[in-house]
């Protein structure tokens, strides 16, 4: 099975930053990369999906790169509506597989 | 619009089984699968298995094997999953998803709370 891993778990960042989120697959997984984001008492909404293609509707801030192993989500100017939990997963091969999470708070 | 419609929130005593439903509209039911995801009280997301919605081939992760059981109904266009004998550390919100192979999971039910307990 492929293990997905997440850096960081936690990260404290201001309105206005910039963040980078990673994901590191234990096997490669090609672009089959997706990305989640999750507020309290809500499903999943999916960001980016094929590792770098933006989901229909989502803001131009979000974005994401990589293949094979290794996997980045940036935001490239944090928003309010931002401070949430973001999730990877991995769609190359089942179980379908997700990171442990990355909980993005306000400084 | 797709949507995902899941039953309500379930309290069951360890061994008394649950099923929970998952009804879809706004898409030809059987074009697509549907997933199982598990998030337990402040923990991540894990996938637990798909089930092919036309010929209902099934496919679990490792955990859930022989524990968890994912049926459908082409004709009321639901998906079914059952925990037969579930334990306390089941308590749980249980999401349904719409996704294809190799595709990501674009569908959210907004889950289901099970809670196991004595």
């Amino acid at each position: 099975d492929i293990q997905m891993t997440q850096s960081p778990s936690s990260l404290s960042a201001s309105v206005g930053d910039r963040v980078t989120i990673t994901c590191r697959a234990t096997q490669s997984i090609n672009t089959y990369l997706n990305w989640y984001q999750q507020k309290p008492g809500k499903a999943p909404n999916l960001l980016i999906y094929d590792a770098s293609n933006l989901q229909s509707g989502v803001p131009s801030r979000f974005s994401g790169s990589g293949s094979g192993t290794d996997f980045t989500l940036t935001i490239s100017s944090l928003q309010p509506e931002d401070f949430a939990t973001y999730y990877c997963q991995q769609s190359g091969s089942t179980p379908y597989s997700f990171g442990q999470g990355t909980k993005l708070e306000i400084k | 619009q797709v949507q995902l419609v899941q039953s309500g929130a379930e309290v069951k005593k360890p061994g008394a089984s649950v099923k929970v439903s998952c009804r879809a509209s706004g898409y030809t039911f059987t074009s697509y699968p549907l997933h199982w995801v598990r998030q337990a009280p402040g923990q991540g997301l894990e996938w637990m298995g798909w089930i092919n919605t036309d010929n209902g081939n099934t496919k679990y992760a490792q955990t859930f094997q022989g524990r968890v059981t994912i049926t459908r109904d082409t004709s009321a266009s639901t998906v079914y999953m059952e925990l037969p004998s579930p334990r306390f550390d089941d308590t749980a919100m249980y999401y349904c998803a719409r996704g294809d192979g190799y595709k990501p999971l674009e569908d959210w039910g907004q889950g289901t709370q099970v809670t196991v307990s004595s």
